[in-house]
């Protein structure tokens, strides 16, 4: 019972252009979405979240969006660097639970 | 990140062992979750624990792990007569806060990778 899917196992973009990293829920309980970025032997780190009550939140090269009615995030890198190379999870959470729902994960590659 | 402290960084036990992996909190920290990445998928949650309390196991396996996390010291997760599907990484996270997570209030720890032989 995958409540949180990532299709892409992997992508794969020029440095300078924008990457596009998709993920899909099933749960309509879920009101908070994460994204984290992990690099290999090392934990996940944060990168950006959004709450239901938004449609978009943007930090710097990050944004995510959100479209509730089709049970839909995407997170936007632009321009996409080298270092964003990694694997990105997104997850998602009801308020007031105690745990994070992960997805699959996407293996973005920046090709110089 | 790097405040949440996980040791051992790896380890290697054969089939039947007992494995036990230690997650001290970032200072400040009283709550503590373990999470399980198997090879190609997602972290999955598995326990949330405050000092000396177990709050929600709803993701352990209902044999052969336990989890604790004691007044003084670190949690520790413990997996007995291991077998080679218990292959993993395994994640802690701590938080300070009881109601909700965030992303500015749950850090994870860098991970022990458990391979059994």
């Amino acid at each position: 019972d995958q409540q949180v899917k990532q299709n892409s196992p992997s992508l794969s973009v020029q440095e300078g252009r924008i990457s596009i990293l998709n993920c899909d829920y099933t749960n309509s309980m879920f009101d908070y979405f994460l994204w984290y970025k992990k690099y290999p032997a090392e934990g996940p780190t944060f990168l950006i979240s959004i709450s239901s009550i938004k449609d978009k939140n943007e930090d710097g090269r990050f944004t995510v969006f959100l479209n509730k009615s089709a049970k839909h995030l995407s997170l936007h890198i632009v321009p996409s660097q080298p270092g964003d190379s990694a694997v990105y999870f997104c997850a998602a959470s009801i308020q007031g639970a105690q745990k994070l729902v992960f997805g699959q994960g996407t293996r973005l590659t920046i090709n110089p | 990140n790097a405040g949440v402290m996980q040791n051992p960084r790896h380890l290697v036990r054969r089939r039947g062992q007992e494995a036990r992996l230690r997650c001290s909190p970032m200072k400040g920290h009283s709550h503590v979750y373990w999470y399980r990445q198997l090879p190609e998928e997602g972290l999955k949650f598995m326990v949330y624990l405050q000092k000396e309390n177990i709050i929600d196991e709803s993701g352990m396996p209902k044999e052969r792990f336990s989890a604790e996390f004691p007044k003084e010291g670190p949690s520790i997760l413990r997996i007995q007569q291991v077998v080679r599907g218990d292959s993993a990484a395994y994640f802690c996270a701590s938080s300070k806060s009881s109601y909700g997570i965030s992303g500015n209030t749950i850090y994870f720890g860098e991970g022990s990778w458990l391979t059994v032989v």
